[in-house]
Parts: C-alpha cells; structure tokens; sequence
C-alpha cells in the first residue's frame, strides 16, 4: 500500500518569491509520481509527472520537482511564483506494476501568492 | 482542447434518496475513474472502469455504489440509497493509455446529502 504526506497545508508567500511544497511517500513498491493543480472553482489538472529518467522534472509555467528514491520525496519548487499561481497542489502516487493506476492522493497544499 | 465534464455541479438530495453523477470523458479515452473528496481530507479513489467492467474498487465503492457506461460517451456514479457521510466533492477522471498515466479530471460535482 502506499501514503502521501504533504508537510504544510498552507504556504503563503509573496510574489516573486521562491517556493517549496513539499511531497513525502511511503510505498513497498516502486511509484509513478505526480503534482496536480487545482484553481478556484476549476477541477485537478496535471501539473507534472515523474514516470522514468531524469529525476528532476518540468512543467510549463515554471515549476520543477525533484524525485529523490533515498528520501522517498518529491517536492514541487519554483524560483519566483505569480499571483496567477495561487492553487490548491497536490502530490499523487500509482503503483508501477499495478494493473490500475489509481492514485493515492496527499492532502493538499494551499498556496497563498500575496502582492 | 477536450476535456472531461461532469453534471450537475452541485447536487443536493436527501439522505435515503438515490442519485447519479454523471460525466463524459474525453472522446478516444479508454479508461475511466471515480474519486472522491470528503471537505478537509484526502482524495480518494472509488473505483476504475475499463472495457464496461469494473477493473478496481476500493473498499468505500461498497453495494450501494455502482457506475455504468450506458451509451459509449456518458459515464456515470450511482449511489442508491445516499447517506450523511456520502456528502463529498466527487470527481471523474479518464485517461487514454494505462502506460502514460495520465488522468484528466472533471471539474467535480458537489453532493450534499441532508
């Protein structure tokens, strides 16, 4: 079975300032990861996944996360964030080998990008 | 760009009574899912649909719950008689390939049982 933490359920910060969520997982056996993202009054959009390769992955609008195996981690960063950013983030896992890639889910993280 | 939708947006019904979400995943998407959130916790899944079978059910999709895909677009949650604790944000995902993992999701649909 696997669990999510997500060690702050709310992070205000200013604009233009650096950002860390942070994003911890317990899991017997290897795990897709992923960040989702949620507006105001909108549903969960993907925001990033790691599946294989490099372990330090993308999105489009700035963000980045950093799977690291030793620390079971995933934590979404970004250097200088926007109002526009202010969302409900949340961590997921699947199981590589399963035959259904349901996702266990954190409980989310508020982020506040204040003027 | 398609995208999954989900109605109605806010349902309320009274506890005992029946009801059905429903939703319309993305056209050539082969696999469908359930989620649910109760207010303050976690996301969790209820059930996975492909090939108009039930691939995976978590231990919350007991008897009273049960999903369809009646007419190849439209893929709905049926709860039969609701309760109090099955007042929650419910959410349909789909996605086109179990190897690429990734699910779109609908904008929910609030259900409020009194």
């Amino acid at each position: 079975a696997q669990s999510v933490t997500q060690l702050d359920s709310q992070v205000p910060v200013f604009e233009e300032a650096p950002v860390e969520l942070r994003c911890n997982y317990s899991s017997s056996v290897s795990v897709y990861l992923f960040w989702y993202v949620q507006y105001p009054n909108q549903g969960l959009q993907l925001l990033l996944k790691y599946l294989s390769g490099s372990t330090l992955v993308e999105s489009i609008n700035g963000f980045e996360a950093e799977f690291n195996k030793s620390q079971t981690s995933f934590h979404l960063r970004k250097p200088s964030v926007h109002i526009s950013d202010t969302a409900e983030y949340f961590c997921a896992v699947s199981d590589r080998a399963g035959n259904n890639r349901k996702l266990i889910w954190g409980l989310g993280t508020s982020l506040g990008v204040n003027p | 760009e398609p995208e999954v939708t989900q109605t109605p947006s806010h349902q309320v019904t009274q506890m005992g009574q029946e009801v059905i979400l429903r939703c319309v995943p993305i056209s050539n998407h082969l696999y469908f899912y359930w989620y649910r959130q109760i207010l303050g916790q976690k996301v969790e899944f209820l059930v996975s649909f492909y090939n108009n079978e039930i691939s995976e059910k978590s231990e919350i999709f007991d008897d009273q719950f049960s999903v369809e895909r009646p007419d190849g677009s439209n893929f709905t949650l049926k709860i039969r008689s609701t309760k109090l604790e099955d007042s929650a944000m419910y959410f349909c995902a789909s996605s086109d390939s179990r190897q690429v993992d990734e699910q779109y999701f609908g904008p929910g649909t609030r259900l409020t049982v009194t």
